[in-house]
C-alpha cells in the first residue's frame, strides 16, 4: 500500500533526447508527488513536484505528467544534457495523514551521452 | 532556498565506537526532521522521524538503542550510531520541512549526507 514503483532502473539517452521515468503508486491518500535528483555522494535535491489536482507541471526542461485514475506519474526531461546524468527518485506523501513523510521509488540512474 | 546542513560529511571510525551526525536547518525552524539510510545504488530508507522536544519515531526494524536520535532544538537533530560495526557503514541523510508550511506543502529539504565507514 505504501510502495512507489519506479521504472526503468537505468536509462541511457543521447544528448538532446528526451528522458522519461515512470512511477506508479497504490495508496490513494498520497497527495504530493516530488521528484528528486541525486548526484554521487550528495543528498537528494528537489527537482519538481506536483499535486493531484493538476495533470501536468512544467519547469524549464522538466515536466511532470500525472494520471490520477491510473495512479501513475512520470518525469520528462527535454533536451537531455550530460549534466543531467544522475539518479532520479520519485516520491509520494500523504500530507493529511503522514505530514511530509516521503515514500521513495527505487531510483533511476540516468546517463546522458555527449 | 532552504538549506539543511549535515556534519560531518564523512567519518571513519573503529568498530565498537560511537559516531554522532548533526543535522541543522540553517534558515528555518523544523519541528520534524527525518533520518534516512542509503546503501550504494539503492533508494533512501527512512530510519526514523525526529520530533522536536519529544521521542523519535522509529521505522520497523530500526533499533532505537543503536541509532539514538535527539532533536533538542528547532534547528538541530542528531543521530548517534552507538557501538558501530562494519555493517553500519552507509550513507546517512537527514531532511527537514519548513515548520507548518512544510507540513502543509509536503516539501522537504535534504542535507548533503554523511558517509560513515566502520573499520
Amino acid at each position: 500500500q505504501q510502495q512507489v514503483k519506479q521504472s526503468p532502473q537505468s536509462l541511457i539517452v543521447q544528448k538532446g533526447g528526451i528522458s522519461i521515468i515512470n512511477c506508479a503508486y497504490e495508496n490513494t491518500a498520497f497527495d504530493y508527488f516530488p521528484w528528486y535528483q541525486q548526484f554521487p555522494g550528495k543528498g537528494p535535491a528537489l527537482l519538481i513536484a506536483i499535486r493531484p489536482d493538476v495533470s501536468e507541471k512544467k519547469e524549464g526542461r522538466f515536466t511532470i505528467s500525472f494520471n490520477k485514475s491510473a495512479k501513475q506519474f512520470s518525469l520528462h526531461i527535454m533536451d537531455s544534457q550530460p549534466g543531467d546524468s544522475a539518479t532520479y527518485f520519485c516520491a509520494a506523501s500523504a500530507r493529511k495523514t503522514s505530514g511530509s513523510r516521503l515514500t521513495f521509488g527505487e531510483g533511476t540512474q540516468l546517463t546522458v551521452n555527449p | 532556498g532552504a538549506v539543511v546542513s549535515q556534519h560531518p560529511s564523512w567519518v571513519i571510525c573503529k568498530s565498537g565506537t560511537s559516531v554522532k551526525i548533526e543535522c541543522r536547518s540553517l534558515d528555518f525552524q523544523a519541528t520534524t526532521m527525518f533520518w534516512y539510510r542509503q546503501f550504494p545504488k539503492q533508494s533512501l530508507m527512512l530510519m526514523a522521524t525526529s520530533n522536536e522536544g519529544s521521542k523519535a519515531t522509529y521505522e520497523q526494524g530500526v533499533e532505537k538503542d543503536k541509532f539514538l536520535i535527539n532533536h533538542a532544538s528547532l534547528t538541530l537533530s542528531t543521530l548517534t550510531v552507538t557501538s558501530a560495526h562494519p555493517e553500519d557503514s552507509s550513507f546517512y541523510i537527514c531532511s527537514a520541512g519548513r515548520g507548518s508550511l512544510g507540513r502543509r506543502t509536503g516539501e522537504l529539504f535534504f542535507g548533503e549526507g554523511s558517509r560513515l565507514t566502520v573499520l
